[in-house]
């Protein structure tokens, strides 16, 4: 199975500041790739779906590229509401494999 | 408005049993691919189970092949997850959610119901 591997695992950074999340696939995954926002307690939020399309209202902040095995997500001008954590996982077909993981705090 | 709501989580000991529902309103069940999704106390998502809209094509993770069904009743717009053999590693926040067959993504998604696996 394809496994998904994120970076960092946390980070801290301050409101403005450009934030960068990684995700890598073992494998190519072409742009079969998603990204969601969760908050504590929540469940998550798509963000990003075929690797680089944004939602609906989701803020224009909020970026994605990729394609084949290496994505990123970023949040261009950090903001106080986006704490939380960040997941890629693979999109389109079973098995729907999610990343680990990346905690955004707000310094 | 779209809605989904799960229900039928629980304690329960390792080795028993526990069904998960999840009712569906406010979009097209019938026509939708649905997941289940579970995530263990202070860890990250995992996928678990995908059924498309009739029941035809079904998926599991390794981790839970064999010992859990996902089944759907399109006639009650409802998802289920019957779960057996638990362990304590099971133990998680369960969260059903369709997959748009459009966007790739898991666009809509419950609130979770917790199933705890403890002696």
């Amino acid at each position: 199975d394809i496994q998904m591997t994120q970076s960092p695992s946390s980070l801290s950074a301050s409101v403005g500041d450009r934030v960068t999340i990684t995700c890598r696939a073992s494998q190519s995954i072409s742009n079969s790739l998603n990204w969601y926002q969760q908050r504590p307690g929540k469940a998550p939020k798509l963000l990003i779906y075929a690797a680089s399309s944004l939602e609906g209202g989701v803020p224009s902040r909020f970026s994605g590229s990729g394609s084949g095995t290496d994505f990123t997500l970023t949040i261009s001008s950090l903001q106080p509401e986006d704490f939380g954590t960040y997941y890629c996982q693979r999109g389109y077909s079973p098995p729907l494999t999610f990343g680990g993981g990346t905690k955004v705090e707000i310094k | 408005e779209v809605q989904l709501v799960e229900s039928g989580g629980g304690l329960v000991k390792p080795g028993g049993s526990l069904r998960l529902s999840c009712g569906a309103s406010g979009f097209n069940f019938n026509n939708s691919n649905m997941n289940w999704v579970r995530q263990a106390p202070g860890k990250g998502l995992e996928w678990v189970s995908y059924i498309t809209s009739g029941g035809t094509y079904i998926y599991y993770a390794d981790s839970v092949k064999g010992r859990f069904t996902i089944s759907r009743d399109n006639a009650k717009n409802s998802l289920y997850l019957q779960m057996t053999s638990l362990r304590a590693e099971d133990t998680a926040v369960y969260y059903c959610a369709r997959l748009s067959m459009v966007r790739g993504g898991l666009d809509y998604w419950g609130q979770g119901t917790l199933a705890t696996v403890s002696s």
